[in-house]
């Protein structure tokens, strides 16, 4: 069965501070995709990246980074020198076939 | 606004009530899903349609709930005799047909039973 884990419940940093969430996944099928989307306080889940299994290359998108790793089936991310509109629940997501399994998400509060 | 838009965003009943949401997906998009998030968790799956076709159900969908796409746009999603059990934020999504393709969400509806 696929699975999404993240163990981080809540997270708080001050402004600046570097900040990673973690994301664990397991999964039986060798194609699937993986996202992370982030919900403000408005409700609404904002899409952020995805990645295929056939892709480990890490990817960095202005102070959004992305460290995948088959090998501990993690995929996880980093916010540099964090900001407090980064401040929301950030999901990681598990795409197989045509229907997604969500983690629990991660409440990330960047103090001013 | 061509975004997936959702109504009620709020719907406060009393137990037993039946209440009807409503999802306008984007568009061009064949796909259309609902999920339920309550605090704390992430969206959990209830069903996906592709147009008009209910594809798959979650085992959480029971029987007092259902849902229909009969146009291929917009879908409703009905909770009939609601317990407090239900009170939940309901989210609906769409996305092209094309496997993996990345979900766009609605604004949700917040459900509180009393």
């Amino acid at each position: 069965a696929q699975k999404v884990t993240q163990a981080q419940t809540e997270i708080s940093v001050v402004e600046k501070e570097d900040v990673t969430l973690d994301c664990v996944y397991e999964t039986r099928d060798t194609t699937y995709y993986l996202f992370w989307y982030k919900q403000p306080p408005s409700g609404e889940l904002v899409f952020l990246i995805r990645r295929n299994s056939f892709d480990e290359q890490n990817e960095i998108s202005g102070r959004y980074s992305w460290n995948f790793q088959k090998s501990t089936s993690s995929f996880n991310f980093t916010i540099t020198a964090s900001q407090v509109v980064d401040s929301a629940v950030y999901f990681c997501a598990l795409s197989y076939g045509q229907n997604f399994v969500f983690g629990p998400g991660t409440r990330l509060s960047v103090l001013p | 606004d061509t975004g997936v838009s959702q109504d009620p965003r709020h719907k406060i009943t009393k137990r037993g009530q039946n209440v009807t949401f409503r999802c306008d997906p984007i568009s061009e998009h064949n796909r259309l899903y609902w999920y339920r998030q309550t605090l704390g968790q992430g969206p959990e799956f209830l069903t996906y349609f592709q147009n008009e076709a209910q594809l798959e159900k979650s085992r959480l969908l029971s029987d007092r709930f259902s849902a229909e796409r009969p146009k291929g746009s917009f879908s409703t999603l009905e909770i009939q005799r609601t317990e407090q059990g239900d009170s939940a934020m309901y989210l609906c999504a769409s996305k092209v047909t094309a496997t993996n393709e990345k979900l766009f969400f609605g604004s949700g509806t917040q459900l509180s039973v009393l």
